[in-house]
């Protein structure tokens, strides 16, 4: 099994309707990211989380909103998707000194 | 001034051949920069960590150059494996991994 896993792998939606991507970890990690990916642009941080009481804001979190639930789950949420917002999304763990990043397989969105 | 930037290739070089990136970064407080690998639709894995002193790992060698505020990989004897998009990460000051657009590289055989 992967140590981070991501569901969905893809996914069509249309333009307005809310989408939660989720992300779940067994490395025991504390750091939580989520990145969108776009060609050309690359990885971009939408949302970070050190742990589960604290969110901060990455470069692009207009649009976006997260959860994090647990040490293992932390969601990334699309109030009301728009074709701009598609794009590769990753979610990605690291431990405390932040030297290692493990990052899922990644969820395809697509916003029509 | 973006706070990673990167070649975006492609580096099209053929099998055997030296293949060298540099990656700058804006932020003269970061303490730690790895070098990623990512293959076409697939995430992104940690290649090697870059270390003040420089450091190697089999074909690769990473360094950092502090002064000037670039980190460099070299892969010697390429392979038509290494062919890739390489992303510089820098571990800046407030703990966010920030990602370089990432260097394409194609070996050609």
């Amino acid at each position: 099994d992967a140590d981070v896993t991501q569901t969905p792998r893809n996914r069509i939606t249309k333009t307005g309707k809310r989408i939660m991507l989720e992300c779940s970890q067994t490395k025991g990690h504390d750091r939580m990211y989520w990145y969108r990916q776009d060609p050309g642009l690359g990885l971009r941080l939408i949302y970070y989380s050190f742990d589960v009481k604290d969110i901060n804001k990455g470069e692009i979190s207009d649009g976006y909103s997260v959860s994090r639930q647990a040490q293992a789950k932390f969601s990334l949420s699309l109030e009301s998707a728009i074709p701009n917002q598609t794009a590769l999304y990753f979610c990605a763990t690291s431990d405390s000194t932040g030297r290692w990043a493990f990052f899922g397989q990644g969820t395809r969105l697509t916003v029509v | 001034r973006k706070e990673v930037e990167q070649d975006p290739g492609p580096f099209n070089v053929p099998e055997g051949a030296t293949v060298a990136f540099n990656c700058t970064y804006s932020n003269s407080a970061s303490q730690s920069f790895f070098w990623y690998r990512q293959d076409c639709r697939k995430e992104p894995k940690l290649l090697m960590s870059v270390y003040s002193s420089g450091n190697e790992d089999g074909r690769f060698t990473a360094q950092l150059n502090r002064a000037s505020q670039y980190i460099s990989l070299l892969i010697r004897d390429s392979k038509l494996s290494d062919s890739a998009t390489y992303l510089c990460v820098d571990m800046n000051r407030d703990d966010k991994i920030i990602f370089g657009k990432g260097t394409r590289l194609h070996i050609l055989p």
